[in-house]
Formats: C-alpha cells, structure tokens, sequence
C-alpha cells in the first residue's frame, strides 16, 4: 500500500493555459474521488468515479473542467483556459467501498494561475 | 442538502491540557460523520469515523468524538494533548447512499508549550 500518490505537487501556469493534474490511487481501490480546496476553507467534492465510470459531477466542475478514469485505475484532471478564481489545492482521494468507507487522500496538487 | 458547521476557526491551547472541537452538522437524510486532520504539506488523514452503534467513537493519537444526534452534532475530544497535534481538524459527512463528503471549513489548533 504506497498511499494515493497526485502529480505534480505545485503547478504554475499563465492564465489561460491549460494544465493537468494526475492521480493514481491504492491499487485495489475502485472509487477515486476529486475534491478541490481553497486558503482557509474545507475541501469541496467536485467529482467521483467508480472504476472507470464518472458516476456524480458538481456544480463546481464547470464545463472547464473535465475528468477522466480512462482504464478504472489512475485520473487525470484537466482545466482548460485556466482563470485566476481557479487557484487551488486539487485533492484526490480513493476508497475501497461506497459510502462510510474510508477515503484516503492524496497530499494534493496546489495550482497558482497568474 | 448536508451542511458542516466548526464553531472555531482557531483553538490554542497549552500542551497537556484538554481539548474539544466542536462541530454541528445539518441534513435532511441521515449521515456518516467523520474527522480528518492535516499537517503541513501532507494529505488529510481519518482520525475516527462513526456509521452507527455506540454513539462514542475512539479514533487514533488518542482522539474521541461523541455523535449527539438530537443536537446534531460531533464534537471532537482529547484529554491531554501534545506540540505533535497542532494541526488542521476537518469535520466531515457523507449522506448515506451517497459517496461524497461535504466538509466544515476547519479548526486550527495551535498547542502551546
């Protein structure tokens, strides 16, 4: 079990570019997760998979935004013509089951739009 | 819809004294309560979680939370607390059925030597 691993850790980026963040979780872990997080404020759900299936999206998750599970085991996250309201902790979680099942984050990828 | 309230955004305290931090939920259907803590640069961690049963849930380093659910709420406890627990405590729900998890904005709290 090495943990749910997210690449990179910091992104840099020019306002209106794209970026895209990785997340691979604990490898017997069906259920990935997307949260985001902003200076001073708990992490809010953006979007969930279970295997490779998007199964819940946010209101949060503009049409931006899009998330991908392509093979059920790592995700990508893509944001494309990025805005500075953008700037964020991104967090990626997994689990094994549904519901009260623990989720396990990652350590995050933390994006500065400038 | 599921809202988390954490009534203190910061809470200092001596090493070894006690500590409670306090968190009051809302939901219209009934809920998996946990708490989460993050230090510096790492990825939150489960301290304890509570599904059903015994109403007192014991979670690691020590840490306690009792789910009072006429008042709705789960505050969180530590008898005598260590420079080690400064930290970010988040107090989440995850509506049954459902398997996302709606988080309060956080408590700070700094343990003072």
């Amino acid at each position: 079990d090495t943990g749910v691993s997210q690449n990179p850790r910091h992104k840099i980026t020019k306002r209106g570019q794209n970026v895209t963040f990785r997340c691979d979780p604990i490898s017997e872990h069906n259920r990935l997760y997307w949260y985001r997080q902003t200076l001073g404020q708990g992490p809010e759900f953006l979007t969930y998979f279970q295997n490779e299936a998007q199964l819940e999206k946010s209101r949060l998750l503009s049409d931006r935004f899009s998330a991908e599970r392509p093979k059920g085991s790592f995700s990508t996250l893509e944001i494309q013509r990025t805005e500075q309201g953008d700037s964020a902790m991104y967090l990626c979680a997994s689990s094994l089951g549904a519901g009260g099942d623990i989720q396990y984050f990652g350590a995050g990828t933390r994006l500065s739009v400038l | 819809a599921q809202s988390v309230t954490q009534l203190d955004s910061q809470v200092p305290v001596f090493e070894e004294a006690p500590v409670e931090l306090r968190c009051n939920y809302s939901s219209s259907v009934s809920v998996y309560l946990f708490w989460y803590v993050q230090y510096p640069n790492q990825g939150l961690q489960l301290l304890l979680k509570y599904l059903s049963g015994s109403t007192l849930v014991k979670g690691i380093n020590g840490f306690e939370a009792e789910f009072n659910k006429s008042q709705t709420s789960f505050h969180l406890r530590k008898p005598s607390v260590h420079i080690s627990d400064t930290a970010e405590y988040f107090c989440a729900v995850s509506p049954v059925g459902y398997n996302k998890l709606i988080f309060g904005a956080g408590t700070r709290l700094a343990v003072h030597p």
